[in-house]
């Protein structure tokens, strides 16, 4: 089975402009979380969503969006880079049975600010 | 403000011994606590959930302990490889298990 997948692998962009990152979940998982994982750090919260609504927002500010499509994959946005914005995204799925507290985690989009 | 607080940042054992790793938390009431091992350039893969009302949980080599009054969690590995070298992380997450907190990780090394 394929696990969560993200992409693109790697981003380099420049201070001001706009990033589109895109996250497919597991086949069947019907939540996502987006994380920011700055180097040498845990990853922090951004979003959850769970059937196309947002279920939880972390404490980033408005530049941050996202959305769930219908086939449950998910877009992050980010307006008006920062050079602090420098981080690996992460994008992870979870189920709805069983061990549905498990979070099943993608390799990541690491994004380079200039 | 909630905190996380994972031992050291890195923690070096022989190969055989047994590793632990504690986090300590703050200003905050878990319902659930987990474990994730997270490698260079990979995202987290998940290890073990423990729930508030639960004192100890077991998989394999690997223990976990989670002690409200304290505020704390301990993670064991008994018999410990190389293959576990990597950054452990701890998470905590109140409402949701989905919504997690994490700690900053210990970069366990063991060495053969």
């Amino acid at each position: 089975d394929a696990g969560v997948t993200q992409s693109p692998t790697h981003l380099i962009k420049t201070r001001g402009q706009h990033v589109t990152l895109r996250c497919s979940p597991i086949s069947g998982h019907k939540s996502v979380s987006w994380y920011q994982q700055v180097l040498g750090q845990g990853p922090q919260f951004i979003f959850q969503y769970y059937e196309k609504e947002e279920r939880g927002r972390g404490n980033f500010p408005d530049r941050f969006s996202a959305r769930q499509f219908p086939n449950y994959s998910s877009e992050l946005n980010v307006n008006a880079l920062l050079l602090g914005d420098s981080a690996l995204y992460l994008c992870a799925s979870s189920g709805t049975s069983g061990s549905r507290y498990e979070q099943f985690f993608g390799p990541g989009t690491r994004l380079t600010v200039l | 403000s909630q905190k996380i607080e994972q031992n050291s940042e890195a923690l070096n054992i022989q190969e055989g011994k047994t590793a632990t790793l504690t986090c300590n938390y703050t200003n905050y009431s878990p319902a659930y606590l987990q474990w994730y091992r997270q490698d260079p350039g990979r995202g987290p893969v998940f290890l073990l959930l423990i729930r508030e009302n639960e004192k100890e949980k077991r998989k394999e080599r690997l223990k976990v302990t989670f002690d409200t009054t304290l505020k704390q969690s301990l993670f064991h590995i008994t018999a410990s490889q190389p293959a576990d070298s990597a950054t452990y992380l701890c998470a905590l997450s109140s409402g949701s298990a989905r919504q997690l907190t994490f700690g900053s990780g210990t970069q366990l090394t063991v060495l053969p």
